[in-house]
C-alpha cells in the first residue's frame, strides 16, 4: 500500500547530541512537510518542500534543518536537541500543495535526556 | 498569516447524541478546509474536507458547513459512537501564488463519547 513511513518510531537522544529523523513516501507526492506536535497541541509546521524548493517557517529555530535528497525521502536534522525539543515529529505529504489533503506518517516520538 | 481558532477545546457527549465543533479563520484567501481526526498515539487522518465553492458537505454521520462571509466552518457528527472519541483538528489553507500550499491548524478539540 502507498504510504508515508517514518523511522525510527521512537528516538532517545541526549541533550545536545545531534539526531536525524527520516521520512519516506511511496505516494509520489510533490510536497513533504515536517511538523512538531507536543502533547495535546496542534501540529506546528516547521518547514516544507515543494519538490526541491525549501520553505522554512519564520519561527522555526535554526537548530532544525531539513534535507530532501529525492522525491521519496526527507530528513529532519536537529543539531543540538534541547529538553524543549522533546515532541512527536510528524511527516506529511500532499499531492500538489495547493489545497489538498495531507497524508501523515505515524510520527517519531523524540525523547531528550 | 492565517489564524484559526477552534472551539470548544473539550467536548463530552453521550453516545447517540450529536457533536458540533466550530472554527473561525482570518485569511479571506483560504479556500480549503480539512478536518483531521487523531486518535490517541496515532497519526492525524483526514475525515472530511470542504472547498470554498460549496457551503455544505456530508459523508454518512459527518458533515461540514462553511460560511465564507463570516469566515467560519463547523464539523457536525451525528449519532456519535465511542469510537468517535479522539482529538479533532480543523485547518484552513489559503491559495498562494506559489505552488506550495500550507494548512494552518486549529488547537484541537478533544471529543469524548460516553457509552
Amino acid at each position: 500500500d502507498a504510504m508515508v513511513i517514518q523511522n525510527p518510531r521512537y528516538q532517545v537522544t541526549q541533550f545536545g547530541k545531534p539526531v536525524t529523523l527520516s521520512c519516506s513516501q511511496t505516494l509520489n507526492h510533490n510536497v513533504m512537510y515536517w511538523y512538531q506536535q507536543k502533547s495535546s497541541q496542534a501540529p506546528k509546521l516547521l518547514f516544507h518542500y515543494y519538490d526541491k524548493d525549501f520553505n522554512n517557517e519564520a519561527d522555526t529555530p535554526d537548530n532544525f534543518q531539513s534535507r530532501r535528497p529525492n522525491t521519496s525521502f526527507c530528513f529532519l536534522d536537529i543539531r543540538s536537541p534541547g529538553l524543549g525539543d522533546a515532541a512527536m515529529y510528524l511527516c506529511a505529504t500532499s499531492k500538489t500543495g495547493r489545497a489538498n489533503e495531507q497524508f501523515f506518517g505515524p510520527g517519531t516520538r523524540l525523547t531528550v535526556l | 498569516g492565517e489564524n484559526v481558532e477552534q472551539h470548544p477545546s473539550t467536548l463530552s457527549v453521550q453516545e447517540g447524541d450529536s457533536a458540533v465543533i466550530k472554527c473561525t479563520y482570518s485569511d479571506s484567501a483560504s479556500n480549503y478546509f480539512p478536518w483531521y481526526k487523531q486518535e490517541l498515539g496515532k497519526r492525524p487522518q483526514l475525515i472530511i474536507d470542504i472547498r470554498s465553492n460549496v457551503g455544505e458537505k456530508k459523508d454518512q454521520r459527518i458533515a461540514v458547513t462553511l460560511n465564507k462571509t463570516a469566515k467560519h466552518f463547523s464539523l457536525h457528527i451525528t449519532e456519535t459512537q465511542p469510537e468517535d472519541s479522539a482529538v479533532y483538528f480543523c485547518a484552513a489553507s489559503p491559495f498562494y501564488n506559489t505552488n506550495a500550499g500550507k494548512s494552518t491548524f486549529g488547537d484541537g478539540t478533544t471529543l469524548t463519547v460516553k457509552p
